[in-house]
């Protein structure tokens, strides 16, 4: 059974830095394109950044670009994303998503959720 | 980078067919695989239909998936009380990036 688990969500002030981490378990991690996406509250979802399956190219939401950065550490079957000079406008939930190509999003993550206030 | 189009919401009685549809361009549905998704209250998405029309293993045979041009569709037959969630659609789009559509809030009556 595949398995995403993100974790590193958590309330963080505007202007700082979060870690997110996607752990995978039940496929060759290495073979597949990962993804985030994320859902602010009650809104709908909206693509975060994807990386390739040997990290060689990455592609982001142009509102996110310059302040985040997506990575991927195959030997530790990890996926990251990491968070710089937040906003209010990047709270929301934050979904892993794997798939055999580049637009694919086939396996999901439960989420994790990242809040930015003061 | 703009999204693909859905209709807000749709519903239908138990046993009724259903379809939410979905727009796009050239450059996204039109030469691209189209995914649907399922939220259900609280939980994370779910694929239901992906490259256009394929089902993964689980997923009733009561959801189909088209695409004609620059448009998809999403149809449920034998409607459950059990499918009243949020559906999205989604695309690759040649500006290199994934669109989705605004979602469609399913109600069954």
């Amino acid at each position: 059974e595949v398995q995403l688990v993100e974790s590193g969500g958590g309330l963080v002030q505007p202007g700082g830095s979060l870690r997110l981490s996607c752990a995978a378990s039940g496929l060759t991690f290495s073979s597949y394109c990962m993804s985030w996406v994320r859902q602010a509250p009650g809104k709908g979802l909206e693509w975060v950044a994807n990386i390739k399956q040997d990290g060689s190219e990455k592609y982001y939401l142009d509102s996110v670009k310059g302040r985040f950065t997506i990575s991927r550490d195959n030997a530790k079957n990890s996926l990251y994303l990491q968070m710089n000079s937040l906003r209010a406008e990047d709270t929301a939930i934050y979904y892993c998503a794997s798939g055999r190509t580049i637009g694919d999003l086939y396996y999901w993550g439960r989420g994790t959720l990242v809040t930015v206030s003061s | 980078q703009s999204v693909l189009t859905q209709p807000p919401s749709a519903s239908g009685t138990p046993g009724q067919r259903v379809t939410i549809s979905c727009s796009g361009s050239s450059s996204n549905i039109g030469g691209n695989y189209v995914y649907w998704y399922q939220q259900l209250p609280g939980t994370a998405p779910k694929v239901l239909i992906y490259r256009n029309n394929q089902r993964p293993s689980g997923v009733p045979d009561r959801f189909s998936g088209s695409k004609s041009g620059t448009s998809a569709s999403l149809a449920i037959s034998g409607l459950r009380s059990e499918d009243e969630a949020d559906y999205y659609c989604a695309a690759w789009d040649d500006s290199l990036s994934v669109l989705f559509g605004g979602g469609t809030k399913l109600t069954v009556l």
